[in-house]
């Protein structure tokens, strides 16, 4: 079983859908991030978080450190909005990170 | 701006080649990482260098080196490629501290016939 977990695995979705992408972990975390990366391959951290919630425009992330589970929404979605959104979390004393396989979002105009 | 840039964005390889992958930053970060990143698999850490000339292996170090002379620049070398190292690799850095995003280069796609 993989220490990060995400679902759904892809996603599509109509121009101006309500977005919701889910990761869970099984450690104990000092952080966990959500990175975008687009076709082509770059990847851009979006949020990083260790409680509570954080917004950026239309993107909301949210985790529940006692069940080990983040969300990242995404409000009125737009085509641009497609990507492959990841998931990692940095365990404690760790400098390094863990990544969940990824979610592949499709918004279609 | 962060900056991080590698040496290729593709790269076709024999097997049995030498290849050498490069990373170079602009920030004076002191962690570098090389990641590999398959379909199904995510991102898999190779290895990573908190200081110049230190380096640590990761989850996957088998068939790879790193060379970090440099504080700015980190290299990963494959010594002798193989078609299973067909691969995209990214690199990444941060600053010291286990409390810090990561940055990102735009990768190299790897091509081993």
């Amino acid at each position: 079983k993989n220490e990060v977990e995400q679902s759904p695995q892809n996603l599509t979705a109509q121009e101006g859908e309500f977005i919701t992408i889910n990761c869970s972990y099984s450690v104990g975390i000092s952080a966990l991030h959500w990175l975008q990366q687009h076709p082509g391959g770059g990847i851009v951290s979006l949020f990083m978080l260790s409680s509570g919630k954080k917004k950026h425009g239309r993107l909301i992330a949210t985790i529940n450190i006692q069940e080990k589970h983040s969300s990242l929404h995404i409000t009125a979605s737009h085509p641009r909005d497609s990507a492959v959104y990841i998931c990692a979390v940095r365990a404690f004393g760790n400098e390094k990170l863990t990544f969940g396989t990824g979610t592949r979002l499709t918004i279609i105009p | 701006d962060v900056k991080v840039t590698q040496s290729s964005r593709y790269l076709v390889k024999r097997t049995g080649e030498k290849v050498f992958l490069e990373c170079v930053q602009d920030m004076d970060h002191e962690n570098m990482f090389w990641y590999r990143q398959d379909p199904g698999l995510g991102l898999r850490l190779i290895y990573f260098s908190y200081d110049v000339k230190m380096k640590e292996k990761g989850d996957i170090p088998e068939g790879y080196s790193v060379s970090r002379e440099k504080k700015e620049r980190f290299s990963l070398i494959l010594e002798s490629a193989s078609t299973n190292q067909t691969s995209m690799y990214l690199c990444a850095i941060s600053p010291a501290g286990a409390h810090d995003e990561q940055f990102f280069g735009p990768g190299t796609r790897l091509t081993v016939l």
